[in-house]
């Protein structure tokens, strides 16, 4: 089943303590992306990847690091977590033609105490 | 710069009401444009997009947007919502040859049955 899955699901964690939420997609899709949704602002891109060693900073970059050392895995750092990003963080693939559609994760959701 | 603004927050229709629910964005460029719907508890699912031909796009579940170029807007419709339409919808637009996606804040719909 052609799917993105993110892991975990819930995380609740205190601030300064290193995280990392994984995220793999088994469509062999060329770009990744994550998005924080919070309400009243909709999604909000972080970061993004349009390949393999190449990724760039969408809207909310700050305090987040990535990385896409494989096509399939694009990991989500949080080197020392703030309480402001408690949020809900997606993760979405898409085929490289950027008129194909995102396909989502099912979520993380992160507090940070 | 980008950007996409969905006018209404929240929705509140009896089943068989018609919807309409209004997204209009800024950017001077070619663009695609989606929609995605978020029911309770999940990620996000692709309605529809549109990238070129018929600016009337029909979606999933008897949903369809009209693509007016001239009001840069992408308003979404249904003629008869049901109670299982209840969910968030966002408008998502993507700038043709670039790799970034910007999402509407979303529209909370709730079907009363």
């Amino acid at each position: 089943e052609a799917q993105v899955t993110q892991n975990p699901r819930y995380l609740i964690t205190v601030t300064g303590k290193k995280l990392t939420v994984t995220c793999s997609q088994n469509m062999n899709h060329e770009y990744m992306s994550w998005y924080r949704q919070d309400p009243g602002l909709g999604l909000r891109q972080i970061y993004y990847s349009m390949n393999v060693e190449v990724t760039d900073k969408g809207d909310v970059p700050e305090g987040y690091k990535v990385s896409r050392k494989e096509k399939r895995n694009f990991p989500l750092i949080l080197e020392s977590p703030s309480p402001n990003q408690t949020s809900l963080y997606f993760c979405a693939s898409r085929e490289g033609a950027d008129n194909s559609p995102l396909h989502f994760g099912n979520g993380t959701r992160l507090t940070v105490t | 710069a980008q950007s996409v603004s969905q006018h209404n927050h929240h929705v509140i229709l009896s089943e068989a009401a018609s919807l309409e629910l209004g997204c209009n964005y800024s950017y001077g460029g070619t663009v695609n444009l989606f929609w995605y719907v978020q029911y309770p508890g999940q990620h996000l699912q692709l309605l529809l997009k549109y990238f070129s031909g018929d600016p009337l796009v029909k979606g999933i579940k008897g949903f369809e947007a009209e693509f007016i170029k001239s009001k840069f807007s992408f308003n979404l419709r249904k003629p008869s919502v049901q109670w299982s339409d209840t969910a968030e919808y966002f408008c998502a637009v993507g700038a043709s040859g670039t790799y970034k996606y910007i999402f509407g804040t979303g529209t909370r719909l709730k079907v009363l049955a």
